[in-house]
C-alpha cells in the first residue's frame, strides 16, 4: 500500500459544481499536509496547508480527518481555470522528507 | 526574487553519459530537495539536504549524486546516465523554521536519456 494515496481520476465536472478529492495516509506519524495544484508540465504549486483539523481559502476548503486517517479537498463554483492535476503530500513529524500522492486529475467543463 | 531556479530546461543524454542539473534558491532557505515525476508515479524524492555542507537520501537514490557546497545550490549529478532516468526532475526549497512547512517549487528539468 502506497504511503498516501488519491484517486487519479479524471474528475469531469461542469462549471459551477462542487467537487471534493480525497487523499488518504497510512503513517500515523504525519502531521502536516499539504494541496498542491500542478499544470500540465508545470511545477507544483502550493494552494493549501493543513495542519489541525482544516483550512479555508475562498472556494477551497481542507478538512483532515485523522481518526480515518485522510484529507479532503472542496472546491466550490468550479472555474476552468481550475482545471489541474491536484496533488497532496503528507510530512511526518520530526522529519524532512515529504511523501506525495500521485495525483487527481481534474476537468471543469464549460 | 527569483526564488528556485533550475538549469537547464530541458537536456538529452545518451546513454552513460553524465550531467549535472543545478538548483538554485535566493530565499535563503535551509532545506533543499530533488524529486523525479514520471507518469502514474507522483514526485518521488531522490536526495535532500537539510543545510549546507549536508546530503540525505530520499526514496529513489541510486544512480544520482548531489551536493550542497553553497546554502543557495543544490546540485544533481548523473554519472552513467540510464534511459531509466528520463523523467521530469523538480527541485524544492524551504525554510529551515519548524513552523513553516511549505516547499517551494522550481520550474522543472526535462530529461531524455536515450
Amino acid at each position: 500500500r502506497k504511503e498516501v494515496e488519491q484517486d487519479p481520476g479524471p474528475f469531469n465536472v461542469p462549471e459551477g459544481a462542487t467537487v471534493a478529492f480525497n487523499c488518504t495516509y497510512s503513517n500515523s506519524a504525519s502531521q502536516s499536509f499539504f494541496w498542491y495544484r500542478q499544470d500540465c508540465r508545470k511545477e507544483p504549486k502550493l494552494l493549501m496547508s493543513v495542519y489541525s483539523s482544516g483550512n479555508e481559502d475562498g472556494r477551497f476548503t481542507a478538512q483532515l480527518n485523522r481518526a480515518s486517517q485522510y484529507i479532503s479537498l472542496l472546491i466550490r463554483d468550479s472555474k476552468l481555470s481550475d482545471s489541474a492535476t491536484y496533488l497532496c503530500a503528507a510530512l511526518a513529524s520530526g522529519t524532512y522528507k515529504y511523501i506525495f500522492g500521485t495525483g487527481t486529475r481534474l476537468k471543469v467543463l464549460a | 526574487n527569483a526564488g528556485v531556479t533550475q538549469t537547464p530546461k530541458f537536456r538529452v543524454l545518451k546513454t552513460g553519459q553524465s550531467m549535472t542539473l543545478l538548483c538554485a534558491q535566493d530565499m535563503n532557505h535551509e532545506y533543499m530537495y530533488w524529486y523525479r515525476q514520471d507518469p502514474g508515479m507522483g514526485l518521488r524524492l531522490i536526495h535532500y539536504s537539510v543545510g549546507e555542507g549536508t546530503t540525505a537520501k530520499g526514496e529513489v537514490p541510486d544512480g544520482y549524486n548531489v551536493s550542497r557546497l553553497k546554502k543557495q545550490n543544490f546540485l544533481l549529478g548523473l554519472e552513467s546516465a540510464a534511459p531509466s532516468q528520463t523523467s521530469v526532475y523538480f527541485c524544492a526549497s524551504r525554510p529551515g523554521l519548524a513552523y513553516i512547512n511549505e516547499q517551494f517549487f522550481g520550474p522543472g528539468t526535462r530529461l531524455t536519456v536515450l
